[in-house]
């Protein structure tokens, strides 16, 4: 079994529908991190949370939101699905401070119409 | 954004031949990893570098670090086919708690 586990890996959804991204790790890792992938783009860090108890925005957090249900579960929301929201979806581990290495899920391919 | 970027977007070559692919980022850093991607796949550790290294070995992989220039590079030896991905450097960043910021990727073909 994967490390670190994304749901649903393919959605498709309409303009306006809330929709959750949902993130389960067995790595037991405190720091848990989403990443969304654009073409051309690289990955950009939409929230990221360092243990239970914390929750922090990245560079582009507007229009999500995020939930850390317990450390191994780390799920992302879009109140309101638009379209620029369609992309490649990642949610990502981090052992600690000084782990540096990042373990990623398969990711979640997100359309929005 | 904080985004670093990455030199060549695309590169081609042969198989056997070498791979080097640059990275500058903007901000500072505890230290610089990079990761590869299988097309649509997640992205799978490759190598860290710490900000007081200069240059590193694993494998057929080389990674240097300038921490003056603000830049990094990564050397494929012997390229493979099956080296054929995405390849993104991530810079940990000193203030940040040592989360990643990401640049924009090079896209290498290695052809037989």
């Amino acid at each position: 079994d994967a490390d670190v586990t994304q749901t649903p890996r393919n959605r498709i959804t309409k303009t306006g529908k809330r929709i959750m991204l949902e993130c389960s790790q067995t790595k037991g890792h405190d720091r848990m991190y989403w990443y969304r992938q654009d073409p051309g783009l690289g990955l950009r860090l939409i929230y990221y949370s360092f243990d239970v108890k914390d929750i922090n925005k990245g560079e582009i957090s507007d229009g999500y939101s995020v939930s850390r249900q317990a450390q191994a579960k780390f799920s992302l929301s879009l109140e309101s699905a638009i379209p620029n929201q369609t992309a490649l979806y990642f949610c990502a581990t981090q052992g600690g401070l000084n782990a540096g290495e990042l373990f990623f899920g398969e990711g979640s391919r997100l359309t929005v119409l | 954004s904080q985004q670093g970027e990455e030199d060549p977007q695309a590169l081609s070559i042969q198989e056997g031949e070498n791979a080097t692919m640059n990275c500058s980022y903007k901000t500072s850093i505890n230290n610089l990893q990079w990761y590869r991607q299988n097309s649509g796949r997640g992205l799978v550790h490759l190598i860290l570098i710490r900000s007081n290294e200069r240059e590193k070995h694993s494998g057929r992989l080389r990674v240097t670090l300038d921490t003056s220039k603000k830049s990094s590079s990564l050397l494929i030896t012997a390229s493979r086919a099956a080296d054929t991905a995405s390849y993104f450097c991530a810079g940990g960043q000193s203030g940040g708690g040592n989360k990643l910021t990401f640049g924009t990727g090079t896209q290498l073909k290695v052809e037989l």
